[in-house]
């Protein structure tokens, strides 16, 4: 059980193109998802939390106009990247948190590496 | 400003027998603590958590250890296998909402 699937799980494209990438809870519903980021040798870094059928919360740093977050139903949530650029490129991971309760462990997504030429 | 920290970035262990990572945080409002192993190109998976309230949760080989006062969290494997070796990573959450990661730590079991 618990499973998150993310996808696509590796994107390549040209700078300026806009890039959306999904995030489902397969097998539980997920009021809150989350993204990160992680650069090379380093650890994830939440990006923003997303809450379905409300504004993302975004991380200080995180531009929210650039890095768009819609949580549309229980089971998904998206972000998209737009106008990319080559310094966005990184790996990208949702996660995804079953239930309103507290300490309950967030399951995560395989990734999404993103290169931006 | 990193607030869960795992001080050894790689470990290597032998097949069989007990391997050690640590984590050290320095938040005090952390309640839910947290391991995950992630392979390259992957998602970490969930592998065994520990609330505030306890100081030890064990399941199978992992067991974690929590040290309040000394904000310290290990986990052990034992008895380490080839197929644990991945990067393992500590994180911390606060009233189980977003996690702080450390920077991980890449066990390497060997035969």
């Amino acid at each position: 059980g618990a499973v998150v699937s993310q996808h696509p799980s590796r994107v390549i494209c040209k700078s300026g193109t806009s890039v959306k990438i999904e995030c489902r809870s397969l097998d539980f519903q997920a009021t809150t998802m989350f993204w990160y980021r992680q650069f090379p040798k380093q650890s994830l870094m939440l990006m923003a939390t997303s809450n379905e059928g409300s504004k993302a919360t975004y991380e200080q740093g995180v531009e929210k106009d650039k890095f768009l977050i819609n949580h549309a139903s229980l089971t998904l949530s998206t972000l998209t990247v737009t106008s990319a650029h080559p310094e966005d490129s990184s790996f990208y991971i949702c996660s995804a948190l079953p239930g309103r309760g507290s300490n309950q462990p967030q399951h995560f997504g395989d990734g999404t590496r993103l290169s931006i030429l | 400003d990193q607030q869960v920290k795992q001080n050894s970035p790689s470990l290597s262990v032998q097949e069989g027998r007990i391997s050690i990572l640590n984590c050290d945080y320095t938040n005090s409002m952390f309640d839910y603590f947290l391991w995950y192993k992630k392979y390259p190109a992957e998602g970490p998976t969930f592998l065994i958590s520990i609330s505030s309230i306890k100081d030890k949760n064990e399941d199978g080989r992992f067991t974690v250890f929590l040290n309040k006062s000394a904000k310290h969290l290990s986990l052990h494997i034992v008895p380490s296998q080839p197929g644990d070796s991945a990067v393992y990573f500590c994180a911390a959450t606060a009233r189980g909402y977003a996690l702080n990661f450390g920077k991980g730590t890449s066990l390497l079991v060997t035969p």
